[in-house]
């Protein structure tokens, strides 16, 4: 049962930021937020996650607001290759299973 | 480092036919996740095993369903007499820790087709 609240679908042009929005409204404050994303024909990847703080690694940058209740995954220059699914997912930190909502299907345009 | 591997990539098989899906964790993971997506659905969790034994296999649809993990290493998901409806992708994970800071691996999934 997704607790996350997603676009279905964004376009991108290829080598600008690509800003994904989430939103988690019952949010409980043991619950990280998990971005992964599925290209097709393959398995979900793990991008990012993060509890409190905003979060960068080599793939995305998360932005997650205040009072938790939403977040943004940042693609600072889309590729072609970004082309995917992409999924947000709130879990307990003694929770195991990943519950995937209909994600945001990013479609990044030359 | 190899990844999560599954096997085989692609299966047909006649209604009221076995079909077996294995999944090959990463190399030191205990815990192993079965999930699927059928055919317009979300993806969804069908168990989780920590070593050999199965923690939570909630998801299983129903008991045509056997995942089995003999050892704690390789894992195999049988499907016993396979329906119409139990056609989709079947994916495997793994992970090191079964926490929520702790992230899992999927490997490509197993396309089931079922005619």
């Amino acid at each position: 049962d997704a607790k996350t609240t997603q676009p279905p679908s964004m376009d991108c042009a290829e080598g600008r930021a690509a800003n994904l929005p989430c939103n988690h409204s019952t949010i409980s404050g043991n619950e990280y937020v998990y971005w992964y994303r599925q290209i097709h024909s393959q398995g979900p990847q793990y991008i990012i996650h993060g509890l409190k703080n905003n979060e960068t690694n080599e793939m995305a940058s998360l932005i997650i607001t205040e009072d938790r209740k939403s977040s943004t995954l940042i693609l600072p220059h889309a590729t072609l290759r970004d082309t995917a699914v992409y999924y947000c997912i709130v879990r307990a930190a003694d929770d195991y299973k990943l519950s995937f909502g209909a994600g945001t299907t990013v479609t990044v345009r030359a | 480092e190899a990844g999560v591997t599954q096997f085989p990539s692609h299966s047909v098989i006649e209604k009221g036919q076995t079909v077996t899906l294995r999944c090959d964790p990463i190399s030191g993971h205990d815990n192993l996740y079965w999930y699927r997506r059928v055919m317009g659905k979300e993806i969804k969790f069908l168990l989780h095993f920590v070593k050999e034994s199965k923690q939570d296999e909630s998801g299983m649809p129903n008991n045509r369903f056997l995942a089995e993990r003999t050892g704690g290493t390789y894992s195999t998901l049988k499907v016993q007499p396979a329906e119409l409806e139990d056609s989709g992708v079947y994916f495997c994970a793994s992970s090191l820790l079964k926490g929520g800071y702790n992230e899992q691996f999927f490997g490509p999934g197993t396309r089931l087709t079922v005619l």
